[in-house]
């Protein structure tokens, strides 16, 4: 069964600090891969999404992702974070014609000023 | 992306009552929608898969005589809290599949319920 592990559940980085988001699946076959992002009562935006070839994938609002089949891994990075992107993340895997997603359970992002 | 909207954006009702959450796809037909609900600070639980013009899928666990979904056109999903009682209260959050091919979802706002 698919299963999506985001080990941080909450981190802190001050305004225009790097920030790395880390995502672990488990699935057997060539997995999609997706983070989602959560504004307070609010629903979920794409940042990004991986189905084949390039491993590096770009997103929206400067993010980034890298797809590592060897550590079964699918970490979100951006540069220089600011003082909006604080808010909850979600990685979330998928399988061709399964249609179903399944979500980590978030890690909160709180950006210092 | 598609464009999604739910209604109502929060909702408040008394115990026993039922409640009906509207999911709308604006801008693309959706023959599949999705229901989660999503606790404070955790993540989002897929309810069931709602397929147009036939039953929907629920996942284990879940009383589909409780949460009713209905998805009768290409645009709309509706589900409806039956009998509602303060342990329904959630976040509630409905998504369209862009399709099989290639898993994107594209969720809505989603709907606050609180159960007095």
């Amino acid at each position: 069964a698919q299963s999506v592990t985001q080990p941080d559940i909450h981190i802190t980085v001050s305004e225009g600090a790097s920030l790395e988001l880390r995502c672990n699946y488990s699935y057997g076959a060539t997995p999609y891969l997706f983070w989602y992002v959560q504004s307070p009562g609010q629903g979920l935006q794409l940042l990004l999404k991986y189905f084949s070839g390039d491993t590096l994938v770009q997103g929206i609002k400067g993010f980034e992702a890298e797809f590592k089949r060897s550590q079964s891994s699918f970490n979100l990075r951006k540069p220089s974070v600011h003082w909006s992107d604080a808010a909850e993340y979600f990685c979330a895997v998928g399988s061709q014609g399964a249609q179903k997603l399944v979500f980590g359970q978030g890690t909160r992002l709180t950006i210092n000023p | 992306g598609a464009v999604v909207s739910q209604h109502p954006s929060w909702v408040i009702c008394k115990s026993g009552t039922s409640v009906k959450i509207e999911c709308r796809s604006l801008d693309f037909q959706a023959t599949t929608m999705f229901w989660y609900r999503q606790f404070p600070k955790q993540s989002l639980m897929l309810m069931a898969t709602s397929n147009e013009g036939s039953k929907a899928t629920y996942e284990q666990g879940v009383e589909k005589d409780k949460f009713l979904i209905n998805h009768a056109s290409l645009t709309l999903s509706t589900l409806t809290v039956t009998s509602a009682h303060p342990e329904d209260s959630s976040f509630y959050i409905c998504s369209v599949s862009a399709g099989a091919t290639y898993n994107e979802q594209f969720f809505g706002p989603g709907t606050r319920l609180t159960v007095l």
